[in-house]
């Protein structure tokens, strides 16, 4: 089932510019994690930050979770425009399965 | 990491016929799923598949449409049964290892006439 819910639906940024990308969920989770999916391929994982962690950072990306308000960013610096794809987050609620946000489409312009 | 090899990458098929979807892993999980995910918008979980057991269906998705094998640690695959152009989609394979992290094959874009 669907439990995150992502904001912005879409963006479209410059070559160079900053993306960032919100996460809202509803239940406790054990971990959230971000995947990348480009068009017609599977999904690639990104990232993920545990419940205990606050930031986390891997190579241009920078992750934040506040379990106090049930969200996560995700930010991409210095985009380029290999990072045109739908970003996904999914939350781990301490069971074996993954449920994932609606997806951010973002589109970086050279 | 684990590689997932899917295939068939597409396909066009007839109402009324079957399609086995196969998911390779390059490295031995014990759990699989599958989802489908209509263009555009998010992924939807069908059924999770553990070896030596039957699938574990989500709600809305039954054995007898979507029956799946799972005879090993690195193979599974997803039949869609008697199609309909409803499950023109596109169906992903998955396997997860360590802290429930999944990794993906491409996915099987699905159309039928």
């Amino acid at each position: 089932s669907q439990q995150g819910e992502e904001d912005p639906q879409a963006l479209s940024i410059q070559e160079g510019e900053n993306a960032t990308m919100n996460c809202s969920y509803k239940t406790s989770i054990n971990n959230l994690q971000w995947y990348r999916q480009n068009s017609g391929r599977g999904l690639v994982h990104l990232i993920l930050i545990r419940s205990n962690e606050r930031e986390k950072h891997s190579g241009r990306l920078r992750v934040t979770l506040d379990t106090s308000k049930k969200s996560s960013s995700l930010l991409i610096t210095a985009s380029r425009a290999a990072d045109t794809a739908s970003y996904f987050c999914a939350t781990d609620a301490n069971d074996y399965k993954l449920s994932f946000g609606a997806g951010t489409t973002v589109t970086v312009r050279a | 990491s684990a590689v997932i090899s899917q295939k068939p990458s597409r396909d066009i098929c007839q109402r009324g016929t079957s399609l086995t979807i196969q998911c390779q892993v390059d490295s031995q999980v014990t759990m699989m799923f599958w989802y489908r995910q209509q263009p555009g918008q998010s992924l939807t979980l069908i059924a999770t598949a553990n070896q030596g057991s039957e699938a574990t269906y989500e709600s809305g998705f039954v054995i007898d449409k979507f029956p799946i094998s799972r005879p090993n640690l690195t193979f599974s695959t997803l039949t869609v049964s008697n199609m309909s152009p409803e499950d023109s989609s596109i169906y992903l394979c998955s396997a997860t290892l360590r802290e429930n992290i999944q990794y993906f094959g491409a996915g099987t874009r699905l159309s039928v006439l």
